[in-house]
């Protein structure tokens, strides 16, 4: 069974604190890592996909990183508007569903 | 930009009440899903359609039926809503290839009281 672990489950940063939020997974040939970020009362908002180990995107301040059995979310000198939960989620071999981490919840204070 | 709209964002309905909740997309997208999602429990996926008509149980269908009857429209039902299906409900849509990335609609906040 395919399953996602993220964490820390809360972060607290500084304004300009760079740190990283963890999702590590196990899966049955992975067809995708997925990143989202969710504010509060909203729907969660796509960011990244990563396919291999090795492979890197960024955004913004936003980098996300994958190896075989963990991804990074990189948060370079955040600012508060940063502040929101991150979703991690996997497609694995078989079928159409993604499985969700139970999220990390950012807040960065000015 | 892809858009997915929900029907409603805030709804409040009694115990053992029908309802209906509506997700329409405007991308052509192949796949919808719903999912509910409480504080501690994560997103969790209650049923997903990959075509017109098609659909497939997820995590969590128990309480629950959908429908899809035109592509881009996709509907959750609760046959008799319990207190215990309190909570936040997710549309989403993807394509069947490429990429896959699932892309989120606002979300409906059901209170069943």
């Amino acid at each position: 069974e395919d399953q996602v672990t993220q964490s820390p489950e809360a972060l607290r940063l500084q304004e300009g604190e760079s740190s990283s939020l963890n999702c590590s997974y196990t899966v049955s040939g992975l067809r995708g890592l997925f990143w989202y970020r969710q504010d509060p009362g909203k729907g969660p908002e796509f960011l990244f996909t990563l396919y291999s180990a090795g492979e890197e995107k960024e955004k913004e301040r936003l980098k996300a990183t994958l190896t075989k059995k963990e991804s990074f979310l990189h948060i370079t000198a955040p600012k508060p508007e940063d502040s929101a939960t991150y979703l991690c989620a996997v497609r694995g071999e078989y079928g159409n569903k993604l499985v969700f981490g139970a999220g990390t919840i950012l807040r960065v204070k000015s | 930009d892809v858009k997915v709209t929900q029907s409603s964002r805030y709804l409040v309905k009694r115990t053992g009440e029908k309802v209906f909740l509506e997700c329409v997309q405007d991308m052509d997208h192949e796949n919808m899903f719903w999912y509910r999602q409480d504080p501690g429990l994560g997103l969790r996926l209650i049923y997903f359609s990959y075509d017109v008509k098609m659909k497939e149980k997820g995590d969590i269908p128990e309480g629950y039926s959908v429908s899809r009857e035109k592509k881009e429209r996709f509907s959750l039902i609760l046959e008799s809503a319990s207190t215990n299906q309190t909570s936040m409900y997710l549309c989403a849509s993807s394509t069947s290839g490429g990429s896959y990335e699932q892309y989120f609609g606002p979300g409906t906040r059901l209170t069943v009281t």
